[in-house]
């Protein structure tokens, strides 16, 4: 049972323009999203979060969206350079409990110059 | 300041032999994690440590024990290795009360033949 599921294994953009990279989740009672960015052998860092109490998260040139009636978030890249190409994971946290976190599968971006 | 550190960083197994990965932080976090992540599934907690001398299952944790040896150690122990455990496996560190955000290694990549 995927709890956070990202439907697009990959998404290829050219350099300047805007990048969405979606996250559907199931379970209502998550509460914090997170998003991560993976280079090939590296583990993955920390890129924004957003928690439910909030719509909308900007960070710099990436901001995360959360549409907690249709349970989507998603992840706006603008302008999309070629550093940014890396694999993306989407995580969410219910801060009942212990928090820990449950990832979608990722989804590899590709930008093009 | 080395954030997570793991080691080793390739492994190649027969199928039964053991082995153990470490891991280690010197950033003071509470609590610590190991995923594993295999192809078009994402990352999947396997144990997490909540803070010294504690220890739980994660989503997969058969085939698996951890140690949380102290504050800055926690080692993942595989005791009969099996075909289906190869996959890349990080560790992550997190301050349990101030934030969701998980700091990760960078990977120990396992083949178990």
């Amino acid at each position: 049972d995927q709890q956070v599921k990202q439907n697009s294994p990959s998404l290829s953009v050219q350099e300047g323009r805007i990048s969405i990279l979606n996250c559907d989740y199931t379970n209502s009672m998550f509460d914090y999203f997170l998003w991560y960015k993976k280079y090939p052998a590296e583990g993955p860092t920390f890129l924004i979060s957003i928690s439910s109490i909030k719509d909308k998260n900007e960070d710099g040139r990436f901001t995360v969206f959360l549409n907690k009636s249709a349970k989507h978030l998603s992840l706006h890249i603008v302008p999309s350079q070629p550093g940014d190409s890396a694999v993306y994971f989407c995580a969410a946290s219910a801060s009942l409990g212990f928090q820990k976190l449950v990832f979608g599968t990722g989804t590899r971006l590709l930008v093009s110059p | 300041n080395a954030g997570v550190t793991q080691t080793p960083k390739f492994q190649v197994l027969k199928t039964g032999q053991s082995m153990t990965l470490q891991c280690a932080q010197d950033m003071n976090h509470n609590s610590m994690y190991w995923y594993r992540q295999d192809p078009g599934m994402g990352l999947r907690l396997i144990y997490y440590s909540a803070s010294e001398g504690t220890t739980d299952k994660g989503e997969v944790p058969n085939g698996y024990n951890v140690s949380r040896l102290n504050k800055r150690e926690f080692s993942l122990r595989l005791e009969s290795a099996a075909p289906s455990q190869t996959s890349v496996y990080f560790c992550a560190s997190t301050l349990p009360d101030s934030s969701y955000e998980q700091y990760f290694g960078p990977g120990t990549r396992l083949t178990v033949t």
